[in-house]
């Protein structure tokens, strides 16, 4: 079945860092993917979305680029903040789903 | 702020009780969910909903029952649960129930049973 894979944590940066958090995807048809955030003591908020090949998804400050070849939709930001710190899901979601599938959560923290 | 509200944000009850976690959605979607999240696992989707109907349980065992009075509003009954069961329990809306529609979760309930 469909599936997300992304990278463990923590992931510990100083402010103004650079960051990539990995995700990799298995799926039969042609998903759509996401990132979502979720910050301390919250629900999860919507990041980003892709909804097909090549497309690249952004919102303050964040990208992430749906590669069918690679089947990967990494996180980037080329200068995190403090607060940026909270805990990164990558997911996807097609037309053989009820659901949505997240992967397991990838927990960032950035120092000043 | 989301559009989709839960009450209560904390919840504390014994083995015994009977209490209800109600979750409330405000972006006239159709489809809602209950996830079921615990430290250091991953994200549990345990109920789905689609114009009332529920269309997956993801077995969930019988001490949680999920009710869907309309599309705007999701409740999440709960008896005779365990300290395991201690978690928070995250609610969601979607336009649909697949392909590109992103989800909206609520802040969830931080459930601890005693």
């Amino acid at each position: 079945g469909d599936s997300v894979t992304q990278m463990e944590g923590p992931v510990t940066l100083s402010e103004e860092a650079f960051l990539t958090i990995n995700c990799t995807y298995t799926a039969t048809g042609y998903p759509s993917l996401f990132w979502y955030v979720q910050y301390p003591g919250e629900g999860l908020q919507l990041l980003l979305k892709a909804t097909k090949a090549d497309d690249k998804g952004s919102n303050k400050g964040f990208e992430a680029t749906y590669r069918k070849e690679t089947t990967s939709f990494h996180l980037e930001k080329g200068s995190v903040q403090v607060s940026d710190s909270a805990v990164y899901f990558c997911a996807l979601s097609d037309h053989n789903n009820n659901d949505m599938r997240f992967g397991a959560g990838t927990r960032l923290t950035v120092k000043p | 702020e989301t559009g989709v509200t839960q009450t209560p944000r904390h919840l504390v009850m014994g083995m015994t009780n009977k209490k209800s976690l109600k979750c409330e959605q405000h972006l006239g979607h159709n489809a809602m969910y209950w996830y079921k999240q615990s430290a250091k696992k991953p994200l549990e989707l345990m109920f789905v909903y689609n114009f009332k109907e529920q269309t997956e349980n993801n077995s969930v065992p019988s001490r949680f029952s999920p009710e869907c009075p309309n599309s705007s509003h999701l409740f999440l009954h709960l008896h005779t649960l365990q300290p395991e069961d201690s978690a928070l329990y995250l609610c969601a809306s979607s336009q649909g129930l697949a392909g590109s529609y992103e989800q909206y979760f609520g802040p969830g309930t931080r459930l601890t049973v005693t």
